[in-house]
């Protein structure tokens, strides 16, 4: 498959401060971005995504960052709370085929600290 | 509105059995469906994925197959599983506007 990485496995953060999450990756062809949440044994849930044309979009209390030039990604959370506590992924959507696949990175585990 | 559905949510087989995981998606026509299979403290891998009836594309060489016999279900099978095939497998779907949408995942233990 594709690589995306992320830098840094585990993250932990106070609660009340931000959280900057960050992805690599290699594929220029990419066309679309996800970042998502993943609870312990639950599915990964939706959190915020960006298009190729864009280099920041907000949503609430988190903002994604795209840098082509260096093909990075950023998720920032304002305001860590003890519910935001997850595994985060990034993803990037390569068309193959005529279809929409999107490829993980391996996941950065945010604890917050109370 | 659209729900995916997966199922069994946990299943423990032994060695050398056959499996048969089920995806159906219900509200929409014509959806790409997707199998994604998550080793323990790893990332989303891509192992199938479907743009039509009948039509599977494989990104891994593997033990598994999968299937579309309808319209808005997915199955991902094995003849003889293999310890190696323990994991999470998550089944979802996109629609036309990206919007991928993940099942609740099956915790598939291989004994």
């Amino acid at each position: 498959g594709e690589s995306v990485g992320l830098h840094l496995p585990t993250l932990s953060v106070q609660e009340g401060d931000n959280s900057i999450i960050n992805c690599a990756y290699s594929n220029s062809a990419s066309d679309y971005f996800i970042w998502y949440k993943q609870e312990s044994g639950k599915g990964p849930q939706f959190i915020i995504d960006i298009r190729s044309n864009m280099d920041k979009r907000q949503g609430q209390r988190v903002t994604v960052l795209l840098n082509k030039t260096v093909k990075h990604l950023s998720l920032q959370i304002a305001a860590t709370q003890p519910g935001d506590s997850a595994v985060y992924f990034c993803a990037e959507n390569i068309v193959k085929t005529g279809a929409n696949n999107l490829f993980f990175g391996t996941g950065t585990r945010l604890t917050v600290i109370p | 509105s659209q729900t995916i559905h997966q199922w069994p949510a946990t299943l423990v087989q032994p060695v050398g059995s056959p499996l048969s995981l089920e995806c159906t998606v219900e509200g929409t026509s014509n959806p790409n469906l997707y199998w994604y299979r998550q080793a323990a403290g790893r990332g989303l891998q891509l192992l199938f994925y479907s743009v039509g009836i009948g039509q599977i594309s494989s990104e891994v060489p593997q033990n598994l197959s999968a299937s579309r016999p309808q319209d808005r279900q997915f199955i991902l099978s094995s003849k003889k599983l293999l310890l190696s095939d323990s994991g999470f497998y998550l089944c979802a779907w996109t629609g036309i506007n990206y919007g991928y949408t993940f099942g609740s995942g099956t915790r598939l233990t291989v004994v």
